[in-house]
């Protein structure tokens, strides 16, 4: 079984300042990947990161990294350098390997403060 | 680049009617999927499949049915619909064909249901 957990279901963070959205996930399948995605009040979903279990390095794109903690099971999303336009619902998602399923956590709505 | 088109994207049912969330997408993927949105529980795995004739349960399959003649089409069927099935669906596709953990899912744009 796979399982996603978000703490916090709501945050604010000042223009310009980093942000950190808190992910755990538990899974029995020892390949996995993780996921984050945004979906701004228009609704679409849209994919930010990856990160597949035995990669070596947190994985980064652009403004948004992944702080991935294996031992802990934590996959946390960093966002530096907020924008106004980093309002959004974020959702972090597991995927095993061995198995044709994507589970998300329950998100994460981040309000950035001009 | 059309990606994953679903079809409607608003619809308003009586409960005990039926009707089909309509799901195509153009990039040859062999894995799509189906999941619902409500309120304060995320996204919620209803039915994937992955392939042509192969499909299996999510986490809420129940009320829905799918089925996946084509790599295109993944067509999502509610025989009766309830209250309860009042939500926003999303069909999502992904090119991964070594398991859920190697490649991201694309989503359509999502479709409205509400079910009086």
């Amino acid at each position: 079984a796979q399982k996603i957990t978000q703490t916090q279901p709501g945050m604010f963070v000042q223009e310009k300042e980093a942000v950190t959205l808190d992910c755990t996930y538990d899974t029995s399948d020892p390949s996995y990947g993780l996921f984050w995605y945004k979906q701004p009040s228009s609704g679409e979903m849209i994919f930010l990161i990856y990160q597949g279990s035995y990669d070596q390095q947190n994985a980064t794109e652009g403004r948004y990294s992944l702080n991935f903690q294996k031992a802990r099971k934590s996959a946390n999303l960093v966002i530096s350098a907020s924008q106004l336009g980093d309002s959004a619902m974020y959702f972090c998602a597991v995927g095993g390997k061995g198995t044709y399923k994507y589970i998300f956590g329950t998100g994460t709505r981040l309000k950035v403060l001009a | 680049n059309a990606g994953v088109t679903q079809t409607p994207k608003f619809q308003v049912l009586k409960t005990g009617q039926s009707m089909t969330l309509q799901c195509a997408q153009d990039m040859n993927h062999e894995y799509m999927s189906w999941y619902r949105q409500d309120p304060g529980m995320g996204l919620r795995l209803i039915h994937y499949s992955v392939g042509a004739g192969i499909t299996d349960q999510g986490e809420v399959p129940n009320g829905y049915n799918v089925s996946r003649s084509t790599t295109e089409d993944f067509p999502l069927r509610l025989l009766s619909a309830a209250p309860s099935q009042t939500s926003v669906y999303f069909c999502a596709s992904s090119p991964t064909s070594g398991g859920a953990g190697t490649g991201e899912l694309f989503f359509g744009e999502g479709s409205r249901l509400t079910v009086l």
